[in-house]
């Protein structure tokens, strides 16, 4: 069965720190992987998008890896800021058309 | 561009009773969705379309109908809500299945008591 994982389902960091969101995937079939942020109360906005061809993905101070061979994404968040405060979503696209998510990372950034 | 929307962002319903959430997207996709997010899980597919005039099944199609009479609506139904319904239900449209990324509508927080 795929599966995403997403660990911890939470963090707490002082501001000012850098950080590292995981995913893991239990099949290395993809076609890409997308991580997106979640407010409370609202949708989802699509941060990074990863193709399967691709070792990584930049936006800002967000920096997106991807490892098909061992199943695993990571999303690095440099000088982290409370406004980075939500809920972080990875989402990946297997070759059977299939778009499994996982349940998050709840990220607090304290001021 | 409004994007994706969706309508109504908050309902009750008593149990039995059935409703239609409206989703529209100004962007000319070609595949829309419904998923549904419940707390600790990810998000799970309902339905999908991959144009006007066609559906499909998703994850977790039992209980709810969909349709795509028109390119930029996707609509939602519950015919016979029930209290396992209750979650948050989110609308997504895309260029294509797979390929490209996804953009989301606010939601819908629906209760069913």
């Amino acid at each position: 069965k795929q599966e995403v994982t997403q660990i911890p389902a939470a963090l707490s960091v002082p501001e000012g720190e850098n950080l590292v969101l995981n995913c893991s995937f239990t099949d290395s079939a993809i076609y890409n992987l997308q991580w997106f942020r979640q407010d409370p109360g609202k949708g989802l906005t699509s941060l990074l998008l990863i193709q399967s061809s691709q070792r990584e993905q930049t936006s800002g101070r967000l920096n997106a890896s991807l490892d098909k061979s061992s199943g695993r994404s990571t999303l690095y968040i440099a000088a982290s800021q409370p406004g980075d405060s939500a809920t972080y979503l990875c989402a990946v696209s297997f070759s059977n058309y299939q778009l499994i998510w996982g349940a998050g990372t709840k990220l607090i950034i304290k001021p | 561009n409004a994007g994706v929307t969706q309508t109504p962002k908050f309902r009750v319903l008593k149990t039995g009773q059935s409703m239609t959430l409206l989703c529209a997207q100004d962007m000319n996709h070609e595949y829309m969705y419904w998923y549904r997010q419940d707390p600790g899980m990810g998000l799970r597919l309902i339905h999908y379309s991959v144009g006007e005039g066609t559906t499909a099944k998703g994850e977790v199609p039992d209980g709810y109908n969909v349709s795509r009479l028109k390119k930029q609506n996707f609509l939602l139904g519950l015919e016979s809500a029930a209290p396992s319904q209750t979650s948050v239900y989110f609308c997504a449209s895309s260029y294509s299945r797979v390929t490209y990324e996804q953009y989301f509508g606010p939601g819908t927080r629906l209760t069913v008591t």
